[in-house]
């Protein structure tokens, strides 16, 4: 079965802490996303990857980190920098193409709190 | 402007209703467009995608206007089902970065 595989699918965290998301994917894709969601909000850009070993800051990168270094896995750190982390994360993977670019999927996402 | 603008809602209609939502988007050279559909507290689900003037997947239509920079989905003959939020996508180009741009969202209520 192909996918796109988050977990854990919630996760509490002490302040403080730092906690690393865990993104796979088994889809073969070039690129892959990080969003946060907030409730009744939208998805904002943190980081995105289209090829192994390369990472760019989306819109609000601040107090986070990731890395590339396997095509499948795209793990997200929250550190504590981030001060106001609680909120739903979303990891995505797309196909990229030449001229076009192609859908986006989603993991089921993980539902960060802070305690 | 925001690079994709949409109405919030929530859009309240009776089952059976058609209800159509539009989304602007700022940059004039994107090509492709997506409309995701999440249900409450679930990830997003491609819902149709739009390449050129529009498509359609039987009670769901997604017109594409260039000249005016957006894009619509309508709903015919809405089912309680329909009751979630729809995402407006538009891939970034031109812009330095190659990345997915959402909208917002916006909330569709169904009622019986």
């Amino acid at each position: 079965d192909g996918g796109i595989t988050q977990s854990p699918k919630y996760l509490f965290r002490k302040e403080g802490q730092n906690v690393t998301l865990s993104c796979e994917q088994n889809l073969n894709h070039d690129a892959m996303y990080w969003y946060r969601q907030d409730p009744g909000q939208g998805l904002r850009l943190i980081y995105y990857s289209q090829i192994v070993n390369d990472f760019q800051k989306g819109d609000i990168a601040e107090g986070y980190s990731v890395s590339r270094e396997k095509k499948e896995s795209f793990p997200l750190t929250v550190t504590s920098a981030q001060k106001n982390p609680t909120a739903f994360y979303l990891c995505a993977s797309s196909q990229t193409r030449t001229a076009l670019n192609t859908e986006a999927f989603f993991g089921q996402g993980t539902r960060l709190t802070v305690v | 402007r925001k690079e994709v603008e949409q109405d919030p809602g929530p859009f309240n209609v009776p089952e059976g209703a058609t209800v159509a939502f539009n989304c602007t988007y700022s940059n004039s050279a994107s090509q492709s467009f997506f409309w995701y559909r999440q249900d409450c507290r679930k990830e997003p689900k491609l819902l149709m995608s739009v390449y050129s003037s529009g498509n359609e997947d039987g009670r769901f239509t997604a017109q594409l206007n260039r000249a005016s920079q957006y894009i619509s989905l309508l709903i015919r003959d809405s089912k309680l089902s329909d009751s979630a939020t729809y995402l407006c996508v538009v891939p970034e180009r031109n812009t330095g970065r190659r990345a997915l741009t959402f909208g917002s969202g916006t909330r569709l209520q169904v009622q019986p």
